[in-house]
């Protein structure tokens, strides 16, 4: 069956690391979404993508960057983590045009 | 954008009860999804429905996109509808990009 995976699943890190958090599908779709989910505001779009090579901005991609090679992976790196980004991640897929959304069983990241 | 308000914030029931959530959206769409995030945290998708009405088990969607809004229907709770639904839809002009409401969050008493 085809699935969405994130990696890894829990993760503590350092104030000023950089951190990737992967994001692999199967199911051949073009859209890939990351977002984060905080009490109080639900969830967050932070970078999202349409296929390959193409990357774009969601509402709180300050201090994200996300990259895609390929049709199956798009990791997310904080680039020099802060407390601010402790948070749980969802990456999410859809099929173009079509955006019924698959999500992952999220990645939990804590920064200390 | 487009904005997602979802009612009521919390409920809290007794197992056996009925129950309908609300989704209100400000602008056209042409889908909506529904999630349960249960008390692992894992989102699952309940039912894409840009109109009309599904119905999976206990629980039915309706979406009426003229008014722009969208309802839940859970019925004879368990405990293990426990969690927080949302409802997630496309944002104008931009079909794949999603926005989600801040969901509600149910909790079913034994």
């Amino acid at each position: 069956d085809a699935e969405i995976t994130q990696s890894p699943r829990h993760k503590i890190t350092e104030t000023g690391r950089q951190v990737t958090l992967a994001c692999h599908q199967t199911w051949n779709h073009n859209n890939m979404f990351w977002y984060r989910q905080d009490l109080g505001h639900g969830l967050r779009l932070i970078h999202y993508s349409y296929g390959v090579q193409d990357t774009n901005k969601g509402e709180v991609s300050d201090g994200y960057s996300v990259s895609r090679s390929n049709t199956e992976d798009l990791p997310l790196t904080l680039e020099s983590a802060a407390s601010s980004q402790t948070s749980v991640y969802f990456c999410a897929s859809s099929e173009y045009r079509a955006t019924e959304a698959f999500f992952g069983q999220g990645t939990r990241l804590t920064v200390v | 954008g487009i904005q997602v308000e979802q009612s009521p914030p919390d409920l809290i029931l007794q197992e056996g009860a009925n129950s309908t959530l609300r989704c209100n959206f400000s602008d056209s769409v042409n889908n909506l999804q529904w999630f349960h995030q249960n008390p692992w945290g894992q989102l699952i998708n309940l039912f894409y429905i840009p109109s009309g009405t599904k119905q999976n088990g206990r629980l039915s969607a309706t979406t009426v996109a003229t008014e722009r809004y969208s309802l839940l229907y859970i019925s004879s709770s368990q405990t293990t509808d426990s969690g927080v639904y949302f409802c997630a839809v496309p944002e104008m002009n931009r079909d794949d990009k999603i926005i989600f409401g801040k969901g509600t969050r149910l909790h079913i008493l034994p």
